[in-house]
């Protein structure tokens, strides 16, 4: 089992403000960072995989940052929408065949 | 479409009743995987599977049990189901080993109720 921290669990920003949040894992042995963003009622969806420290990764207005050596990652969303409401997990490999997840970051978007 | 599914859908049955929860996928995934979700925790894996006939535990396996015969298929069987089991469940595939920088792609989601 792996300390992997999510925080905060859980945030409300208002639409059009930027956000970010973070994913705290062991900084030993590091492989891989995954994070994934799971709606209420929807498949988690897959966002990104970082394995490089300094890593940094974008995908529309969210983007994400890595950095092994302290054994941290962020996600940032700039200019946050209602459909980016979701709970965005993280997750690390504890060998070949598993991950293990945070327990999440919850976003409510208000209009 | 490429997809990961998953029946039912939502699920309430009584203690000891054997049910079968199914995972299906069109990618020729060789891994599948089950987790279970409860509030307050992240995903936990019960069980996985590198391939047709190969199958092993993840970290919560008590009270499950799976079968891999076809590569796209992977049911999850509560012989004894009990109401500590009553969770979201989610099953999940990836192309190779299924951990390090493999993305899983997960099924929609199974809502289970033991009373």
């Amino acid at each position: 089992i792996l300390n992997v921290e999510q925080s905060p669990q859980s945030l409300h920003v208002q639409e059009g403000d930027s956000t970010n949040f973070t994913c705290s894992f062991p900084s030993s042995n590091f492989y891989a960072l995954h994070w994934y963003r799971w709606e209420t009622a929807k498949s988690p969806e897959a966002l990104f995989v970082m394995t490089l420290n300094g890593d940094e990764k974008k995908k529309g207005r969210i983007s994400a940052t890595l950095n092994t050596k302290e054994g941290y990652s962020y996600l940032y969303i700039k200019g946050s929408q209602p459909e980016d409401s979701a709970t965005y997990l993280c997750a690390l490999p504890t060998g070949a065949n598993n991950l293990f997840f945070g327990t999440g970051t919850r976003l409510t978007v208000i209009p | 479409e490429a997809q990961v599914t998953q029946n039912p859908r939502y699920l309430i049955t009584v203690t000891g009743k054997k049910l079968t929860v199914t995972c299906s996928q069109n990618m020729n995934h060789e891994y599948m995987s089950w987790y279970r979700q409860d509030p307050g925790l992240g995903l936990r894996q019960i069980y996985y599977s590198m391939n047709v006939e190969v199958t092993d535990k993840g970290d919560v396996p008590e009270g499950y049990k799976v079968s891999r015969k076809e590569k796209r298929n992977f049911p999850l069987i509560l012989e004894s189901p009990s109401p500590n089991q009553t969770s979201l469940y989610f099953c999940a595939s990836s192309l190779g080993g299924g951990g390090q920088d493999e993305t899983q792609y997960f099924g929609p989601g199974t809502r289970l109720l033991v009373l």
